[in-house]
């Protein structure tokens, strides 16, 4: 069975740091591509960053670029990204997803975390 | 990079009606397009891939058409069961943007 746990949502003041993890299991996660994506409050789907299953090809949407930053530790099937210089406007749901069939970007979500809580708040 | 509009933003029918959702791309993506359903407190569901393509276990009610820039959902009678807000998404390259989404709810 796919499994995908984030961790690491909380609250952080505007300007902070978090870092999220998404534990992986029950697929062959050193070969798929992942990707987070997040939902603000009452708000639509946004994709925020993917990296391909090697790690060494990230992709950010242009509202977190330069302050997000998505990694992998394919020894350990954890997903991560690293939040700094937060907003208000990244107050959200965050979801790991990986990638339907082959698992490349060429392929819709499949499968979804519960997801974890940001809040930058003051 | 390219932009997914949705239409309408929100809808409400009947239980049986016939319902289109359209889904419109900024530029081309031949049929990497896929719709997902999320219903209030759960995560989004893969229903359609490939623009036609039904992932298993949906429905058959529900079906997608389309190519290039211009594409639609249609849920051929709605049940109670379909409340839920739809998505479009691109999958073209590794940005995967979404549509606004609609919101469909029973009349």
């Amino acid at each position: 069975e796919v499994q995908l746990l984030e961790s690491g949502g909380g609250l952080v003041q505007p300007g902070g740091s978090l870092r999220l993890s998404c534990a992986a299991s029950g697929f062959s996660f050193t070969t798929y591509a992942m990707s987070w994506v997040r939902q603000a409050p009452g708000k639509g789907l946004e994709w925020v960053s993917s990296i391909s299953a090697s790690g060494g090809n990230t992709y950010y949407a242009d509202s977190v670029k330069g302050r997000f930053t998505i990694s992998r530790d394919n020894s350990k099937n954890t997903l991560y990204l690293q939040m700094n210089s937060l907003r208000a406007e990244d107050t959200a749901i965050y979801y790991c997803a990986n990638f339907y069939g082959s698992g490349s970007y060429y392929n819709p979500f499949w499968y979804w975390g519960q997801g974890t809580l940001v809040t930058v708040s003051s | 990079d390219i932009q997914m509009t949705q239409s309408p933003s929100s809808l409400s029918a009947s239980v049986g009606d016939r319902v289109t959702i359209s889904c419109r791309a900024s530029q081309g993506i031949s049929n990497y397009l896929a719709w997902y359903q999320q219903k209030p407190g759960r995560v989004p569901k893969l229903l359609i891939y490939a623009a036609s393509t039904l992932q298993s276990g949906v429905p058959s009610r529900f079906s997608g058409s389309g190519s290039g820039t211009d594409f639609t959902l249609t849920i051929s009678s709605l049940q109670p069961e379909d409340v839920a807000t739809y998505y479009c998404q691109k999958y073209n390259n590794a940005l995967g943007t979404f549509g606004q989404g609609t919101k469909v709810e029973i009349k």
